[in-house]
This record gives C-alpha cells, structure tokens and sequence, in this order.
C-alpha cells in the first residue's frame, strides 16, 4: 500500500500562536509532498510542493514566511502555521508522490485546524 | 494558466447511473484523475486516465477525449456510501519539482433512496 498519515489530526490553538502539522509516508520514500488548504464546501487549493533537501516552492498568494514547510527526510513533512489567526482555520491536507513514474498522489488524512 | 469544471452539485437515485462531467482548459496536459471525498476526510484515488477513451473499474468508469479537454466520471449502481464530493484533478507537463495537481472545484454527488 502507500499510506500518508497527519498529525495531529485536528487542533485547536489561540490566535499568535503558532501550530505544527506533521506529513508522514509510512510505507513509501516520498519524492514530493504537497500541501493543501481547504474552506468549507470548496477544493482542495495548493498551498506548496515541498521536495526533501530542498526549499518548498509556494503558490501564488501564499505567504512563506507564514506557512513554513520543512522537508526533512524522505518520509516526513512538516508545515508550520505561524501566529495564526481565525481566518487560518481550514482542513490542511497533505499529498505525497511515491516516485517520478507514477503521477498519483496519496492523500493524508488531514488536519483540521481552528483558530479562537 | 489552468481553468477546471465542474457542476458543483448532483443528485441521483440509488441503484441508478450517474455521469459526472469536468471539462478542462489547461497549459498543457499530463493526464486527468478522479477522486473522491468524504466530508471532513481526505480524498481518495479513483482513476487516472491519459490517453483517450474509457478506463473500467467495477462500479466506477472514467472517460477521457483530450481533443475536446473532457472527461466524465460514470457511477453504476449507485449505494448511499456514494455520497461524497468528487472531484477533477489535472497534471499538467511537469518538470523537475513541478509536478503538481490541479483540482476542479468538485461536484457534490447527494443519492437519495
């Protein structure tokens, strides 16, 4: 199989503060793993693509400093929500791509994450 | 740039057939997966087409015709459990550190009994 885990799977934090969000591929080395914001009823919308070794290369619109990725090994991913505030609250979901041949990406289980 | 649609919502009748449509306009094209989501949990892989034509998997079929930037997802026999959001993802050519989906903005599938 090819399993992605996330943790924690929700959290709740006050508004500075800042939350850590780990990506896990627990029976594969991930090439490339994604990040994923998503609002209530709509898409999933691509935060970054993060490849181990290397910085993680972010979407128009999102703020690197804010949401800091660290890609420190083949199986894990880190994306860190700084000074949150409300408007942060999402369900952050991350990806991972097995290898360079197949294009499907494993979805983690998500985190949900709300900001008071 | 990269545009993908969808209907945002669908109903269907259990034990009937539904055609889920997304049509795309993209920088180029890699190929076309579905995948569907729960609410509330993460999406899972459905199908993955590339070339033209039908891909067959039990219950599930997804068509693609690149010419025309279309794909469908047939849904046979429909249970309650497939009520959940479907949506359209799109990989466009990639290159070294670039190989990133593209997603629809999903279709609400709701089967009543």
């Amino acid at each position: 199989g090819a399993v992605v885990s996330q943790h924690p799977s929700w959290v709740i934090c006050k508004s500075g503060t800042s939350v850590k969000i780990e990506c896990r591929s627990l029976d594969f080395q991930a090439t490339t793993m994604f990040w994923y914001r998503q609002f209530p009823k709509q898409s999933l919308m691509l935060m970054a693509t993060s490849n181990e070794g290397s910085k993680a290369t972010y979407e128009q619109g999102v703020e690197k400093d804010k949401f800091l990725i660290n890609h420190a090994s083949l199986t894990l991913s880190t994306l860190t929500v700084t000074s949150a505030h409300p408007e942060d609250s999402s369900f952050y979901i991350c990806s991972a791509r097995r290898d360079r041949v197949s294009y499907e990406q494993y979805f983690g289980p998500g985190t949900r994450l709300t900001v008071t | 740039g990269q545009n993908i649609d969808q209907p945002t919502e669908m109903t269907a009748t259990e034990g009937a057939i539904v055609q889920i449509n997304c049509t795309y306009q993209t920088s180029g094209f890699n190929g076309l997966f579905w995948y569907q989501q729960h609410a509330g949990e993460a999406p899972t892989f459905l199908s993955y087409n590339v070339l033209d034509g039908l891909e067959e998997k039990g219950r599930f079929s997804s068509f693609l015709s690149r010419s025309k930037g279309y794909s469908y997802l047939l849904l046979k026999e429909l249970q309650m459990k497939d009520s959940a959001s479907y949506l359209c993802a799109v990989n466009p050519p990639h290159g070294f550190g670039n190989e990133k989906l593209t997603f629809g903005t999903g279709t609400r599938l709701t089967i009543i009994p």
